[in-house]
């Protein structure tokens, strides 16, 4: 079984939408981080999380510890927001190595 | 903004052929990692390094894998003989210190290996 499971695995949405995905993961961690991949393949971290919420312009990441989720909302949904979302997962202390979801390639159509 | 590089950004190589792939990580920062992305899969974790020397590895990188920071800026990883299954993307990363919180970690633009 995936240590970090992301939903949905694709998913299309028009201009202006708001746009849910979300991170589940069985392991106790001490921090989730919320990336994005483009198409040309360079990976960019979005927000790093350990508790509540936090929010950079239209991006909102939450996370609820005890029920071991996530979700990054986009709201007002431009075309340039297309790319593949990663959720990935501190475990512990030891290394601060990243788990990796699958990721969720998002399109958005103007 | 500082930024972690990488070089080449694109490599191709014969099976068999040992590959030298280059980050320059943030200046002030102390950690570093190597991951890997085979095309159409889940980013994967090979080895961080601090102190000069590997402090985690994973299954996949085993004796034909080698990292190194030669000259305090640079941070290279190896693999001696490659295979066609190393071609994938390879990500550096760093952070600006080993300890008991969490830090954001910092992505160079990766290189991507063709092995032929």
């Amino acid at each position: 079984k995936n240590e970090v499971e992301q939903s949905p695995q694709n998913l299309t949405a028009q201009e202006g939408e708001f746009i849910t995905i979300n991170c589940s993961y069985s392991v106790g961690i001490s921090a989730l981080h919320w990336l994005q991949q483009h198409p040309g393949g360079g990976i960019v971290s979005l927000f790093m999380l350990s508790s509540g919420k936090k929010k950079h312009g239209r991006l909102i990441a939450t996370i609820n510890i005890q029920e071991k989720h996530s979700s990054l909302h986009i709201t007002a949904s431009h075309p340039r927001d297309s790319a593949v979302y990663i959720c990935a997962v501190i475990r512990g202390e030891y290394g601060n190595k990243l788990v990796f979801g699958a990721g969720t390639i998002l399109r958005v159509k103007s | 903004e500082p930024e972690v590089t990488q070089t080449p950004s694109h490599q191709v190589t014969q099976m068999g052929q040992e590959v030298i792939l280059r980050c320059v990580p943030i200046s002030n920062h102390l950690y570093f990692y190597w991951y890997r992305q085979i095309l159409g899969q889940k980013v994967e974790f090979l080895v961080s390094f601090y102190n000069n020397e590997i402090s985690e590895k994973s299954e996949i990188f085993d004796d034909q894998f080698s990292v190194e920071r030669p000259d305090g800026s640079n941070f290279t990883l190896k693999i001696r003989s490659t295979k066609l299954e190393d071609s994938a993307m390879y990500f550096c990363a760093s952070i600006p210190l080993y300890g008991s919180r969490s830090y954001e970690q910092y992505f160079g633009p990766g290189t991507r290996l063709t092995v032929t």
